[in-house]
């Protein structure tokens, strides 16, 4: 079946500008996660929807990020004025959702942002 | 609080070669541990885990054992191909948050023919 579907794969930006990314989860999966990944590093975990809800944002580096989830599907991570430290790979995982088990994740190909 | 340390890369082997790929953790309680890899143009796989103590996550002749004398989950294959050749990520699950991934840096390895 489809896996999880990012989109656009790329986007090139202005300073200041605000940027949209979207993922579409594997359909069925409750669970969604946002990452960031920047240059020679590891992931960076940004946010978490289960359904629509969000119970951890702990991970928004700052006010400018917010993200939503609607329907239970489809997600929108929006960054606004953004810096060029928000150049990155931004990666969606969707899973299951099964409470208090190991939960696989299954990712997205990634929209490497670039702020000029 | 949490975290997971990888070997650096990247890590040049020729194929036929035996790999390890050392990863270390900290954690509180009882973590899972995984272990994906990111193939050149594709997105990150889940290549193998383990759930608790002593567990061995296999796939691929890949193998990764949980030790938590050590608090360790070392990647080893007896022979790799140049097939292998990627990104290695080490990554915990905490048992508070079994939602929220920790991860390591990434490991990369080239493998030559």
């Amino acid at each position: 079946g489809a896996g999880v579907s990012q989109s656009p794969s790329n986007k090139v930006t202005e300073k200041g500008k605000d940027v949209e990314l979207r993922c579409d989860p594997i359909s069925g999966h409750t669970a969604l996660y946002w990452y960031r990944q920047s240059l020679g590093q590891g992931l960076e975990f940004l946010i978490y929807f289960q359904g629509n809800s969000a119970p951890d944002k702990s991970g928004l580096p700052s006010d400018r990020f917010s993200a939503e989830r609607t329907g239970g599907s489809v997600s929108t991570l929006t960054i606004q004025r953004t810096q060029q430290e928000d150049s990155a790979v931004y990666l969606c995982a969707s899973s299951l959702g099964l409470a208090g088990l190991v939960d696989e994740q299954y990712f997205g190909p990634g929209t490497r942002l670039t702020v000029t | 609080g949490n975290s997971v340390t990888q070997m650096e890369g990247p890590v040049t082997l020729s194929e036929e070669a035996f790999l390890t790929i050392n990863c270390t953790y900290t954690a509180t309680g009882y973590p899972s541990l995984f272990w994906y890899v990111q193939y050149p143009g594709e997105g990150l796989q889940l290549l193998l885990k383990a759930t608790k103590a002593d567990d061995k996550g296999s796939n691929k002749g890949f193998e990764a054992t949980y030790r938590k004398e050590t608090t360790s989950f070392h990647l080893e294959k007896g022979s790799v191909q140049v097939s292998d050749s990627a990104v290695y990520f080490c990554a915990l699950s905490a048992t508070s948050s079994n939602y929220q991934l920790i991860w390591g840096a990434g490991t990369k390895l080239i493998i030559k023919p």
